[in-house]
């Protein structure tokens, strides 16, 4: 079955520093990886996806991503945050061969003024 | 357009009772999803629909049944409500396999 881990809680960065939001992820078959993004009390925003192809991935309102086979890692990266990059961010995976997604427990993102 | 819509927005019931989460998508997706949200532990899937007249049981099913009414429409019933059951409850939706799915603004259920 697949899997992913977002090993910290929270995340905080000072406005118009890098973010990075890590996620690892274990799945039988080849990855289809994906970031969403929730805002409070509102449903989960699709943010990027890897399916094939390169490595580095970008998605919506300036955020990126970089698929690592080796390491089994698909982190989030934004060049410079935002306050209203604060959020909570899910890294999701699916195995190729079927229709279920697994979705770590999510990171809160705190972007200091 | 309005992608994947919920109903209701918030409910609370008692111990025992019964409802039912509707969920609608206008996107013409085969296949659709409930998932539940709680502190801590990320989305879980309760059960799916990978197309119409079909459904499958997610990670944590029990006390849950679902209907696919048709290619539209996904419904979540809780047949009797416990406390545990207290949560926030997500329908999504997308077309193949390898596409994202697009969530719906969610039901904020409480069981007392």
């Amino acid at each position: 079955a697949q899997s992913v881990a977002q090993p910290e809680d929270q995340v905080n960065v000072a406005e118009g520093n890098p973010l990075t939001v890590k996620c690892t992820y274990s799945v039988s078959g080849n990855p289809y990886l994906f970031w969403y993004v929730q805002y409070p009390n509102r449903g989960l925003q699709f943010l990027l996806k890897y399916i094939t192809g390169d490595n580095l991935v970008k998605g919506s309102y300036g955020f990126e991503a970089e698929f690592n086979k080796s390491q089994t890692s698909f982190h989030l990266k934004k060049p410079s945050a935002l306050v209203s990059d604060s959020a909570l961010y899910f890294c999701a995976v699916r195995d190729g061969g079927n229709n279920r997604l697994a979705f770590g427990k999510g990171n809160q993102v705190v972007v200091i003024p | 357009n309005a992608g994947v819509t919920q109903t209701p927005k918030f409910q609370v019931l008692k111990t025992g009772q019964s409802m039912t989460l509707q969920c609608a998508q206008d996107m013409n997706h085969n296949s659709m999803y409930w998932y539940r949200q709680d502190p801590g532990m990320g989305l879980r899937l309760i059960y799916y629909s990978a197309s119409e007249g079909t459904t499958d049981k997610g990670e944590v099913p029990n006390g849950y049944n679902v209907s696919r009414l048709n290619k539209r429409e996904f419904s979540l019933r809780l047949e009797s409500a416990a406390p545990s059951q207290t949560s926030v409850y997500f329908c999504a939706s997308n077309t193949l396999r390898g596409d994202e799915q697009y969530f719906g603004p969610g039901t904020r259920l409480t069981v007392t």
